[in-house]
């Protein structure tokens, strides 16, 4: 099993649509959590942090279950500005960042 | 605030020859990190520095790849020689080593290489 695994995608939505990715990591020892946006050919951008249960900021709510150790990230009203690949990552005991494959979001008018 | 700056964006080789690559972390970090991001892949680290100190090369290939940060800040990345299978995007991050944000890593562009 993967340490961090992610929803393969990829997600055709339209604009306007709400959509939720899932993220989960095998390393209950883990504090930290990300998610980070690509897009083609450019590197990953954070998105959003995640240490405790939850973050939000604007449109994009990510939400943190210990218990079942799964990340998700809810992206509300779809632009299309939003289409991009989302890559979810967990800290490691080394300080890296271990990441998943990514989830491709294509958002469509 | 520069970002992380990485150098060159493309390169492509034929096998078996050297490349290196180059990274200058934000100013200020101290921590810097080489991944390797193949397609369709998240990325996956390779090497860790604090400083100039190599704190995690567990996941580097030390037969054929071998990295720097002499002076705590520039690092090079060196593949001699390379492989087809090395063709890949060989990226950089930094990130601060107190106060807020320790976690956060930032990246660079990366370099793109194709070995023919």
């Amino acid at each position: 099993r993967k340490e961090v695994e992610q929803d393969p995608g990829p997600f055709n939505v339209p604009e306007g649509a709400t959509v939720a990715f899932n993220c989960t990591y095998s390393n209950s020892a883990s504090q930290s959590f990300f998610w980070y946006r690509q897009d083609c050919r450019k590197e990953p951008k954070l998105l959003m942090s995640v240490y405790s249960s939850g973050n939000e900021d604007g449109r994009f709510t990510a939400q943190l279950n210990r218990a079942s150790q799964y990340i998700s990230l809810l992206i509300r009203d779809s632009k299309l500005s939003d289409s991009a690949t989302y890559l979810c990552a967990a800290r490691g005991s080394q300080g890296n960042l271990i990441f998943g494959k990514g989830t491709k979001l294509s958002v469509k008018p | 605030e520069a970002g992380v700056v990485q150098s060159p964006r493309y390169k492509i080789i034929e096998k078996k020859q050297p490349v290196a690559f180059w990274c200058n972390p934000i100013s200020g970090h101290n921590t810097l990190y080489w991944y390797l991001q193949n397609l369709g892949q998240g990325p996956e680290l390779l090497i860790r520095y604090e400083n100039e100190e190599a704190v995690d090369d567990s996941q580097l290939p030390k037969d054929r790849f071998s990295a720097e940060r002499l002076k705590g800040v520039d690092s090079t990345l060196k593949i001699q020689p390379a492989e087809l299978g090395d063709s890949a995007v060989y990226l950089c991050a930094s990130s601060p080593t107190s106060g807020a944000g320790t976690d956060t890593q930032y990246f660079g562009p990366g370099t793109r290489l194709t070995v023919l």
